[in-house]
């Protein structure tokens, strides 16, 4: 089945400093990933909706800002987060819709990355 | 999207049949049911999906009542490996553009005991 990665899979920073999180489509092309975060024992929380070559799609609530995503090829979406604290701690996920398949009525499956666990200390 | 409303955790023993049940009243007519399993620490992984009616994979049953409001996700003869979140999503279908966003509720967590 298709492959979505994340790099890093873990990352420890320190508050204040900015820390990116890469997002890769292995075997296929994507036009939209999709962010999540996930504190522990809760659900997965929508962030926003990266499109590549356009700009992302934010949740209400989600600082535009503070969590930047840039979806510059259809293999790779980043998430940074800017200037870090402790609260932003948290395991971030990312998907992938594979582009092949869309638009045929398929409603295949969303592909998840395995999560960057995120410490901020 | 529709809201889903599941079981907040379940509890069975290895070799058993587990049936988690999801209610999805709001469900729209380009609503598809969809089944994630999710390990700690890791992404969700996809189980199943379906429209209307049964839906039988290598690891899963999906059965859909006529009306669609609810969904049940069956799991025949659970191990200990089967303890992980399941989660049930309604997801829309757009012809053009493929899935909508997914909306994650919260989930049942299922402990598999020896």
């Amino acid at each position: 089945g298709a492959v979505v990665s994340q790099h890093p899979s873990w990352v420890i920073c320190k508050s204040g400093t900015s820390v990116k999180i890469e997002c890769r489509s292995l075997d296929f092309q994507a036009t939209t990933m999709f962010w999540y975060r996930q504190f522990p024992k809760q659900s997965l929380m929508l962030m926003a909706t990266s499109n590549e070559g356009s700009k992302a799609t934010y949740e209400q609530g989600v600082e535009k800002d503070k969590f930047l995503i840039n979806h510059a090829s259809l293999t790779l979406s980043t998430l940074t987060v800017t200037s870090a604290h402790p609260e932003d701690s948290s395991f971030y996920i990312c998907s992938a819709r594979d582009a092949g398949t869309s638009g045929r009525g398929n409603t295949g499956e969303l592909f998840f990355g395995e999560g960057s666990r995120l410490t901020v200390l | 999207l529709a809201k889903t409303t599941q079981p907040i955790s379940m509890d069975s023993y290895e070799g058993q049949e587990v049936n988690i049940t999801c209610s999805h009243n709001n469900i729209a007519t380009n609503d598809y049911i969809t089944w994630y399993q999710q390990f700690p620490s890791q992404g969700p992984r996809f189980i199943i999906q379906g429209y209307k009616t049964k839906v039988t994979n290598e690891v899963a049953s999906l059965f859909i009542p006529a009306d669609r409001k609810s969904s049940t996700l069956s799991l025949p003869r659970v191990s200990l490996s089967d303890t992980a979140v399941y989660y049930c999503l309604v997801a829309r279908v757009l012809m053009n553009t493929g899935f909508q966003k997914l909306v994650f509720g919260t989930g049942t967590r299922l402990l598999v005991s020896p």
